[in-house]
């Protein structure tokens, strides 16, 4: 158990639609970062909050946006969503970047 | 664009022999590398990692090789155990740059058989 928890485990949802997955960080990491891994393919870094603020960005769509809440919970909306974007979605969290620790993530299907 | 690239979806080694996975890159201003270990409906998790100022680095029955003229890392398991079984991820970040944001592969899935 790494200590992060993410919440729903599995989201089937249709096109169109819009979803908010949540991560709460381990007890004292200021640093989220969320990570999308689809079918065969490794992690993509999606963004990174530190401490309520955006610190890095990756290839996040414009239909994806997140935030980090004063209590450092962070949440992950997605919306106008695609079948491309079923995926595993994972969250993690650290004090130094150079060791993240990930929830077990959110597994999403569009249908 | 994949930057970090894991050649060999699958490794198949017997128990107690040794496990290589490979690992290419091609941003030469990567210069921290890691390695996760994933197990099924589970995150990953952090195995080992290396800075570029380095060629070598150990933990136990965990070794990572770095070869910056070849842009390319690899991973030794001595000896590789049943519990080893696991898909496998190399990451790299470039630290002077948005530290924390590591680009990963693709996965190596290996089974250790008995």
């Amino acid at each position: 158990d790494s200590g992060v928890t993410q919440t729903p485990k599995h989201l089937i949802t249709a096109t169109g639609q819009r979803v908010t997955l949540r991560c709460s960080p381990r007890s004292g990491d200021l640093s989220v970062y969320w990570y999308q891994q689809s079918l065969d393919q490794g992690l993509q870094f999606l963004i990174q909050y530190y401490n309520g603020e955006e610190r890095a960005k990756g290839n996040i769509l414009e239909r994806f946006s997140a935030q980090q809440f004063p209590d450092l919970h962070s949440e992950l909306n997605l919306s106008s969503l695609e079948l491309g974007d079923s995926a595993l979605y994972f969250c993690a969290s650290s004090v130094f970047p150079n060791e993240q620790f990930f929830g077990p993530g959110t597994r999403l299907t569009v249908l | 664009d994949q930057q970090v690239k894991q050649n060999s979806p699958s490794l198949s080694v017997q128990e107690g022999r040794i496990s290589i996975l490979n690992c290419d890159y091609t941003n030469s201003m990567f210069d921290y590398f890691l390695w996760y270990k994933k197990y099924p409906a589970e995150g990953p998790t952090f195995l080992i990692s290396i800075s570029s100022i380095k060629d070598k680095n150990e933990d136990g029955r965990f070794t990572v090789f770095l070869n910056k003229s070849a842009k390319h890392l690899s991973l030794h398991i001595v000896p590789s155990q049943p519990g080893d079984s696991a898909v496998y991820f190399c990451a790299a970040s470039v630290t002077t740059d948005s530290w924390g944001k590591f680009q990963f592969g693709a996965g190596t899935q290996v089974v250790v058989t008995p």
